[in-house]
């Protein structure tokens, strides 16, 4: 299995405080992930990580924003945290070789409810 | 705009029988395909994937088909077992300029293997 953990696995907060979740591999892949699951929608993409530094969005990144400043560790952050955010957050990681979509690895997962 | 579909949101198969999935999508750059796994509280784990090169990859149990002029695939699962019960995600991505990819999933179908 690829080294990816997230933390926390569990985390309960009230609507408009931060939040923020943590991605942290040791397999030094380039690219990082963040995911939400929700019921009816699968898994969604909300940003993504390309190396140190570089990011962009995915399809449903409003109101998060990540940050890469190691290789190892990927942070995403609700600036202030609404109901709508309430889901499973996942982070993935892929070796990205070449310029060909490589499999994605999945971190458990952090279940997160705004109160 | 889903661009990778699944259907189907459940489905029952005996033990011992076979398990089809069925996937369809609509974008025509869509070149990679892959299909996950994802038992309740873990993350989604890979499976087995094809490239557009090929209409068929087996790999034991597990064989996906692909048909691109009708822009579906299907995994099968023979014989099925009931530790195949999992919700399983269908995904594609498709050829990038840039170099980093993305993958687009569907919303996942639930498989409940019957002993």
């Amino acid at each position: 299995d690829a080294g990816i953990t997230q933390s926390p696995r569990h985390k309960v907060t009230e609507t408009g405080t931060p939040v923020t979740l943590r991605c942290h591999q040791t397999e030094n892949h380039r690219y990082m992930y963040w995911y939400r699951q929700d019921p009816g929608h699968g898994l969604r993409l909300i940003h993504y990580s390309y190396g140190v530094k570089d990011t962009d969005k995915g399809e449903v990144s409003d109101g998060y924003s990540v940050s890469r400043s190691k290789t190892e560790d990927f942070l995403l952050t609700l600036e202030s945290a609404t109901s709508s955010q309430t889901s499973v957050y996942f982070c993935a990681i892929s070796e990205g070789r070449g310029r060909r979509a490589d499999t994605q690895y999945f971190g458990p997962g952090t279940r997160l409810t705004v109160l | 705009d889903q661009q990778v579909k699944q259907n189907s949101p459940s489905l029952s198969v005996q033990e011992g029988r076979i398990s089809i999935l069925n996937c369809d999508y609509t974008n025509s750059m869509f070149d990679y395909f892959l299909w996950y796994k994802k038992y309740p509280a873990e993350g989604p784990t890979f499976l087995i994937s094809i490239s557009s090169i090929k209409d068929k990859n087996e790999d034991g149990r597990f064989t996906v088909f692909l048909n691109k002029s009708a822009k579906h695939l299907s995994l099968h699962i023979v014989p099925s077992q009931p530790g195949d019960s999992a919700v399983y995600f269908c995904a594609a991505s498709a050829r990038s300029n840039f170099g980093n990819e993305k993958l687009t999933f569907g919303t996942g179908t639930r498989l409940t293997i019957i002993p």
